[in-house]
């Protein structure tokens, strides 16, 4: 099993340019998640979807958008991207909309913007 | 609101050696917690978690961890290292109450074992 897919792998963007990060999951899992790890910051989320059809804002959600295509697929969007912006992004998938249920994740994109 | 506080950035310890790495958590409500451990250049990996029941919680790899709810805490043990142990963990704790709220993490604490 593939688990959680994220592509790309790495990222070099100049300031302003615009891109997505594309996710996939083979689990059927309902919920999935975008968040960024920078160093001592641990995780933050940005966005998350409970379900097919649903995005909500996370802590850090300015500067992005979300789409969940179908129950498989869950993109970010970095429309105007900044240097802020430079971090490691991690998709998750979870089995349940509340959160007991462990969350997946992929190996992340690490993006730098310059 | 939730949060999470770990409360080492770095714990080096030698090979075979005990170790605890530290969480503390604060909540108005009931909680779930999880400890995730990352390895270099991965995505995040479930070790343990707490739902419910007995306080005392093993995971893969030979860890386990308390939940002391009069302490708010929920530190994670291993009795004896490997170098393979080396990573980044994370605790994380959700709200049983509201639904839909997400995952909270700590800033991590970094595990460096040498031989």
């Amino acid at each position: 099993n593939a688990g959680v897919t994220q592509t790309p792998k790495f990222q070099v963007l100049k300031t302003g340019q615009s891109m997505t990060l594309q996710c996939a999951q083979d689990m059927n899992h309902n919920s999935m998640y975008w968040y960024r790890q920078d160093p001592g910051m641990g995780l933050r989320l940005i966005y998350y979807s409970a379900s097919e059809g649903t995005t909500d804002k996370g802590e850090v959600p300015n500067g992005y958008n979300v789409s969940r295509l179908n129950k498989r697929e869950f993109s970010l969007r970095l429309e105007s991207a900044a240097p802020s912006q430079t971090s490691v992004y991690f998709c998750a998938s979870s089995e349940a909309r509340r959160f007991n249920s462990p969350l997946h994740f992929g190996n992340g994109t690490r993006l730098t913007v310059t | 609101a939730q949060s999470v506080t770990q409360l080492d950035s770095q714990v080096p310890v030698f090979e075979e050696a005990p170790v605890e790495l530290r969480c503390n958590y604060s909540s108005s409500v009931s909680v779930y917690l999880f400890w995730y451990v990352q390895y270099p250049n991965q995505g995040l990996q479930l070790l343990l978690k707490y739902l419910s029941g007995s306080t005392l919680v093993k995971g893969i790899n030979g860890f386990e961890a308390e939940f002391n709810k009069s302490q708010t805490s929920f530190h994670l043990r291993k009795p004896s290292v490997h170098i393979s142990d080396t990573a980044e963990y994370f605790c994380a704790v959700s709200d049983q109450v509201q639904a839909g709220t997400a995952l909270i993490f700590g800033k991590g604490t970094t595990l460096s074992v040498s031989s």
